[in-house]
């Protein structure tokens, strides 16, 4: 059974710090990689996907993944108060089509 | 902008109804839809994978007789609770899927609230 590990939190940080939000995966074909925010109360929104080993950079978000160590992850540079939410990991691949969720990490960025 | 839309965003209903909760994706592409449901602070739990013109996949332990799931048009899947109880009540999200490894987006979601 395919698993995405996540620490639930809370993962709190003060506002202008680095949060970063952490996710291993079980299986080792996976191939595609999504985190989504979702505020309390609302469905989860995409924030970034990754496909290949290395950084990828958005404004404030950086995703990053190893596929050795079965390891993605998410880095938020100058939190904001509004970043607070619950940051969910999704793997696909590996022979499926549906995504696999991790049950979150909850974000607490305080002023 | 939003790529799926669904509603009611919220309904209360009364035990013993059935509720209806529709999916519409808004590029009319053929689209896989997956439902969810979701207790407050818990996590995502899928529920079943919808595409067009094929019966709906369910996953272990969903009852198919209760959670009616259809996807009858290329861009719609709706999803019905039948004879509702106070147990059902929940969140329940819908997410569209274009490609075997591409994103999904998620509707708005539907607060269900049985009294």
């Amino acid at each position: 059974q395919k698993e995405v590990e996540q620490n639930s939190g809370p993962l709190s940080v003060p506002e202008g710090a680095i949060a970063s939000l952490n996710c291993t995966y079980s299986d080792r074909g996976s191939q595609s990689f999504f985190w989504y925010r979702q505020y309390s109360g609302k469905s989860p929104e995409l924030i970034m996907f990754i496909y290949s080993n290395g950084d990828k950079e958005d404004g404030r978000f950086t995703a990053q993944l190893n596929k050795a160590s079965q390891y993605v992850s998410l880095l938020i540079r100058d939190s904001q108060p509004s970043d607070s939410a619950t940051y969910l990991c999704a793997v696909k691949g590996g022979g499926s089509y549906i995504p696999t969720f991790g049950r979150g990490t909850s974000l607490i960025v305080h002023p | 902008g939003a790529v799926v839309s669904q509603h009611p965003s919220r309904v209360i209903c009364k035990s013993g109804t059935s509720v209806k909760i529709e999916c519409r994706s808004l590029d009319f592409q053929a689209t896989t839809m997956f439902w969810y449901r979701q207790f407050p602070k818990k996590s995502l739990m899928l529920m079943a994978t919808s595409n067009e013109g094929s019966k709906a996949t369910y996953e272990q332990g969903v009852e198919k007789d209760k959670f009616l799931i259809n996807h009858a048009s290329l861009t719609l899947s709706t999803l019905t609770v039948t004879s509702a109880h106070p147990e059902d009540s929940s969140f329940y999200i819908c997410s569209e899927q274009k490609g075997m490894n591409t994103e999904a987006f998620f509707g708005q979601g539907t607060r269900l609230t049985v009294v």
